[in-house]
Parts: structure tokens; C-alpha cells; sequence
């Protein structure tokens, strides 16, 4: 089975400071996708950051990025400069054509002024 | 504009009743997916549907059935609903095999009492 763990059910950063969020997978698969999602209090699930995984270089997306290791299969994700907004869920999720896409439990994520 | 719709955004079950919950994308498309929410768990997936006329069982399928009417439409069925079902359920679509992200549904609050 295609299991993704994410270890730390909650997380807190200052505002400005940076924070790495981990996520762990297991697969035998050799080509996947890795992504990132966001979840605030509104319920909306939005697309942070994705990764292939035959791609060596890691994802960024402005002050996102990724930090992919995949024969730890590891997959964890950087935030920079952290804003208040950017306090939510913050789920990992693996994804292959014969499995769909499996989601980690979360991170609750909260930003301090 | 729309993306992936689901209806209604809110139900209250008795046990032992019976519903449907939609979905519909009008982004052409093929792999669609059903989730549930509960706290600490994060997303779980119940059924996906790779491409139009297929299904598969995810993680937690027991309790569930789907449907897949056409490329835009998947619906989830719950026959006999109970007090475990009561979660979040969320609609989502992608181009699976692409690595392209998924795009969900404002998701179903769902009570069983």
C-alpha cells in the first residue's frame, strides 16, 4: 500500500521566520508525484507545490519549496518569511495512475505575530 | 468558471437512511476521486475513478458505492447510512498519469445521528 506520514500533527513559527513541515511516503514505485496542499479554516483545499519524481531539482514556488530526497523518500516542505495567511493544514500527498492520490494525516500549522 | 462542484454543501442523516452525494467537473477531466475527512486523520480516500467506466476502491471504501454517469459526473452512495459515516467529504478531479493536481470540491458536511 501507498502510505504517507506526516509526523508533526502541529506546528508554530513566528511571523517572518522559516519553518520545514517533514512528510515521509512508502512505494516501490519508481515514477510518482508529490504535492503539497494547503487547507485554511475555510475548507478549501489549495495546490501549494508539486514534485515529479524523476525530476532531481527541487520544487519552488516563491516562498515555497520543497526539500525531496527520494531514496529516503522523503518529501518535506520549506516555508520562508511566514505570514500570518499562511496558517492552516498543510497536507502531503502522493500520487500514481494505479493508486490515485493518498494524503498524509496534516500539520496544523499556526503563524504568531 | 466552476471547477468541481458538489452538492448539498450540508446534510443531517438519520441512521439508517440513504443519500447521494454529487459531483460534477467541467474541466474535462478523466480521474475523479472521493474523500472523507475526519480530525487526525486527514484525507482518506474512499473510491477513485481513473477514467470514465472504471472504479476502484481506495482506502476506506466499506459503507460506500459510486458511480461514474459520464466524465463529468461521480457520485457517492451512501445505502445505509451510520453514526461512523458522519465526516467531511470532499470531490475531487485530475488528469491522473500527468502529474497535473487535483482540484476539489468545497466539500459535504455530513451529520449521521
Amino acid at each position: 500500500a501507498q502510505t504517507v506520514t506526516q509526523s508533526q500533527p502541529e506546528m508554530s513559527v513566528q511571523e517572518a521566520e522559516t519553518v520545514t513541515l517533514s512528510c515521509t511516503y512508502d512505494t516501490s514505485e519508481n515514477n510518482y508525484y508529490l504535492f503539497w496542499y494547503k487547507q485554511p479554516p475555510s475548507r478549501q483545499m489549495i495546490l501549494v507545490i508539486r514534485q515529479e519524481a524523476y525530476k532531481q531539482q527541487n520544487a519552488t514556488e516563491n516562498r515555497f519549496s520543497v526539500n525531496f530526497q527520494k531514496a529516503a523518500k522523503s518529501f518535506s516542505l520549506k516555508i520562508s518569511d511566514s505570514q500570518l495567511g499562511d496558517t492552516a493544514m498543510y497536507f502531503c500527498a502522493f500520487m500514481k495512475h494505479e493508486f490515485g492520490m493518498r494524503f498524509g494525516a496534516g500539520t496544523r500549522l499556526t503563524v504568531k505575530p | 468558471n466552476a471547477g468541481v462542484t458538489q452538492t448539498p454543501k450540508f446534510q443531517v442523516l438519520k441512521t439508517g437512511q440513504s443519500m447521494t452525494l454529487q459531483c460534477a467537473q467541467d474541466m474535462n477531466h478523466n480521474s475523479m476521486y472521493w474523500y472523507r475527512q475526519d480530525p487526525g486523520m486527514g484525507l482518506r480516500l474512499i473510491y477513485y475513478s481513473a477514467s470514465e467506466g472504471t472504479t476502484d476502491k481506495g482506502e476506506v471504501p466499506n459503507g460506500y458505492n459510486v458511480s461514474r454517469l459520464n466524465k463529468r459526473e461521480f457520485s457517492l452512495r451512501l445505502e445505509s447510512a451510520a453514526p461512523s459515516q458522519t465526516s467531511v467529504y470532499f470531490c475531487a478531479s485530475s488528469e491522473l498519469g500527468t502529474g497535473a493536481p487535483a482540484f476539489f470540491g468545497q466539500g459535504t458536511r455530513l451529520t449521521v445521528v
